[in-house]
């Protein structure tokens, strides 16, 4: 089976930096997603990793370390829009994916 | 290029009832995902079909859930004898390929089972 754990909730000010962690646990890998969802909205994608290393896209990046099960997401100049959920996925077998619980980011002024 | 749709984006029933959650992917796509959320949670897994095949059902209901996904037409959640406890938020996602990496995902449909 597949598990991951990320933490429930996180709160920065605008224009700063935040880290989102996310471990997981799984018998088969095939890739870490990072998606976005608003308040009652759809989710977002918003960035893969597949392989080690740091993926940069505009103001957010995503990391992963596959000897540690672990990645995260960063996002940097932090405006209020960019309150939301945020879930990292493990990708399994055959095109399954399983998502964390979800980090609700609380962006204040 | 449309992205995908459900429909319908509410849906209200009685237990007992039966709920048909509708989703068309997105034009290519030929990959369906489907999951639930309850409030304040994340995205459960169902069920992944290609068409006219259930590839992973690991995540349904052994009873009352069915989905399909036919060769013409939208794939289709279906739940029968509704409880109260399936009252959440049902999204599909769609992909070109079977791909871990990037899923289209539509609104919604929120079902309220009284």
């Amino acid at each position: 089976g597949q598990s991951l754990e990320q933490p429930s909730e996180v709160t920065a000010v605008e224009g700063a930096i935040v880290q989102i962690n996310c471990t997981y646990q799984t018998s088969g890998f095939y890739g870490l997603s990072w998606y976005q969802q608003h308040d009652g909205g759809a989710p977002t994608f918003l960035s893969y990793n597949g392989l080690d290393g740091l993926e940069e896209t505009g103001r957010f990046s995503s990391f992963l370390s596959r000897s540690d099960s672990y990645g995260y997401l960063l996002l940097q100049e932090l405006q209020m829009k960019d309150s939301a959920s945020y879930f990292c996925a493990v990708g399994g077998n055959a095109g399954k994916s399983t998502f964390g619980d979800g980090t609700t980011l609380t962006v204040k002024p | 290029n449309a992205g995908v749709m459900q429909n319908p984006r509410h849906l209200v029933r009685r237990r007992g009832q039966e709920a048909r959650l509708r989703c068309s992917p997105m034009k290519g796509h030929s990959h369906v995902y489907w999951y639930r959320q309850l409030p304040e949670e994340g995205l459960k897994f169902m069920v992944y079909l290609q068409k006219e095949n259930i590839i992973d059902e690991s995540g349904m209901p052994k009873e009352r859930f069915s989905a399909e996904f036919p060769k013409e037409g939208p794939s289709i959640l279906r739940i029968q004898q509704v409880v109260r406890g399936d009252s959440a938020a049902y999204f599909c996602a769609s992909s070109r390929v079977g791909t871990n990496n990037e899923q289209f995902f539509g609104p919604g449909t929120r079902l309220t089972v009284l």
